[in-house]
């Protein structure tokens, strides 16, 4: 399996609304992370997971909440979201967090916060 | 600090021609170049990756790129172009001394490529 999986696709959510984007792969990759895509832009990093700890936090504010419950698995949770959060939320995963090693994207959630 | 150049906001190229979609970039020690496409409301899918060796790397669907150290340069090509190769690319680069060794993403250059 080749493949990393996301769910859902699609979420539309209020600003006090509570949900949770969730990634999967099963490659045994050790490293995992998200990215925040906005129309026609490169990705931004948001978190990178290595070995189930959070290694890289790039400032995001705390209304995102990482999560990664086992070596397979991870959940961004959202709370109190505004509506420049609205963007293509991608997961991706890697063997480990090395310098050489290509990221495996998922197909991403298309959030829309309003 | 590492950085990544993509000239060209869209490249269009009539089906069958070669296609160029060209990457500088800079970092401070050796590089580690990537190159990614992105078809409409889809994650991103590895190209391929230039690492250390030979200069001419071969990646999936017939694509190669080109490292040229001197120019800084890392562009992608292809001999022949489909109408499926339209989407959106992006070169990135990781950097051995950059601080987390995460990748920096150049800002993408669409692809058109026309019947």
């Amino acid at each position: 399996d080749t493949e990393v999986t996301q769910t859902p696709k699609h979420l539309v959510m209020g600003m006090t609304n509570k949900k949770s984007l969730k990634c999967e792969q099963h490659m045994g990759h050790r490293a995992m992370y998200w990215y925040k895509q906005k129309a026609k832009k490169p990705p931004e990093l948001m978190f990178v997971y290595s070995y189930e700890k959070l290694s890289i936090n790039e400032s995001v504010p705390s209304r995102f909440s990482p999560e990664c419950p086992n070596s397979s698995l991870l959940n961004l949770h959202l709370h109190a979201l505004q509506p420049e959060d609205s963007a293509l939320y991608l997961c991706a995963s890697s063997q480990v967090l090395a310098v050489n090693n290509e990221q495996f994207f998922g197909p991403g959630t298309r959030l829309t916060v309003l | 600090a590492q950085s990544v150049a993509q000239p060209e906001d869209q490249v269009n190229v009539a089906e069958g021609n070669p296609l160029t979609v060209k990457c500088t970039y800079s970092v401070s020690g050796n590089p580690y170049l990537f190159w990614y496409v992105q078809y409409p409301n889809r994650g991103l899918q590895f190209l391929l990756k230039y690492i250390t060796g030979d200069n001419l790397v071969k990646g999936s669907y017939g694509f190669e790129a080109e490292f040229n150290k001197s120019q800084t340069s890392f562009h992608l090509k292809k001999p022949s172009a489909l109408v499926s190769d339209s989407a959106l690319y992006f070169c990135a680069v990781r950097d051995l001394f950059n601080a987390g060794n995460m990748l920096t993403f150049g800002g993408g250059t669409r692809l058109m490529v026309k019947p």
